[in-house]
């Protein structure tokens, strides 16, 4: 069973730029979520989606963050424009709701570098 | 929110040593999951404990959930065991998790 699919998996842009990742959850999974990790820290969670239901955004950044969850698979977060202190590693996670767990497993993440 | 904190913040152990590693919680869970970040960055399931006692090879982990605290054991550690590990808690059916700092773990030959 294939695992968490994100891309690309680095990205170097010039500050000012629009960047967007994508993520492909793991088949089956209704819940995916896109977290941000800084150098040195854990991950926090930006968006969380049940289905195509943005149902915890709280913590995104909503003046240059977006983000959708089409047809409730897999979804695209989108910076524009990235700052200078956008640098650091997009994950994505996935659940499933109910048995036999809630286990959430991650994609590999995305290193952005904004210049 | 839930607090989570992990002791201690680094450890160095020579090839062949056992470790622990800690994790508090200030409320109670219905999730906790521990994670081993390798250097490439990839989060590595290691445990689903929300209580109890797992065991996996050279791993085990105990979670005493009445007492808001979790244990790694790393035993006849390897080279390959480097890396941070992550303790992560949800509070209740899919809420996002909320992450300590990480042990950072650097096993020498």
């Amino acid at each position: 069973e294939a695992g968490v699919v994100q891309s690309p998996r680095y990205k170097i842009i010039e500050k000012k730029q629009p960047v967007a990742f994508w993520c492909n959850p793991i088949s089956g999974h209704n819940t995916l979520y896109w977290y941000l990790q800084n150098l040195g820290q854990g991950p926090e969670l930006l968006i969380r989606y049940e289905n195509e239901e943005a149902v915890d955004d709280s913590q995104l950044p909503k003046d240059r963050f977006s983000a959708e969850r089409l047809k409730g698979v897999d979804s695209t977060l989108k910076i524009q424009p990235a700052e200078l202190g956008d640098s650091a590693v997009y994950l994505c996670a996935s659940s499933l709701v109910g048995p036999p767990n809630n286990e959430q497993f991650f994609g590999p993440g995305t290193r952005l570098t904004v210049l | 929110g839930i607090q989570v904190e992990q002791s201690p913040p680094d450890l160095i152990l020579q090839e062949g040593a056992n470790s622990t590693l800690r994790c508090n919680f200030s409320d109670s869970v219905n999730n906790l999951q521990w994670f081993h970040q390798n250097p490439w960055g990839q989060l590595i399931n290691l445990f689903y404990i929300p209580s109890g006692t797992k065991q996996n090879g050279r791993l085990s982990a105990t979670t005493v959930a009445t007492e808001r605290y979790s244990l790694l054991y790393i035993s006849s550690s390897q080279t390959t065991d480097s890396g941070v590990y992550f303790c992560a808690v949800g509070d209740s059916g899919n809420t996002p998790l909320v992450f300590g700092k990480g042990t950072r773990l650097s096993v020498i030959a």
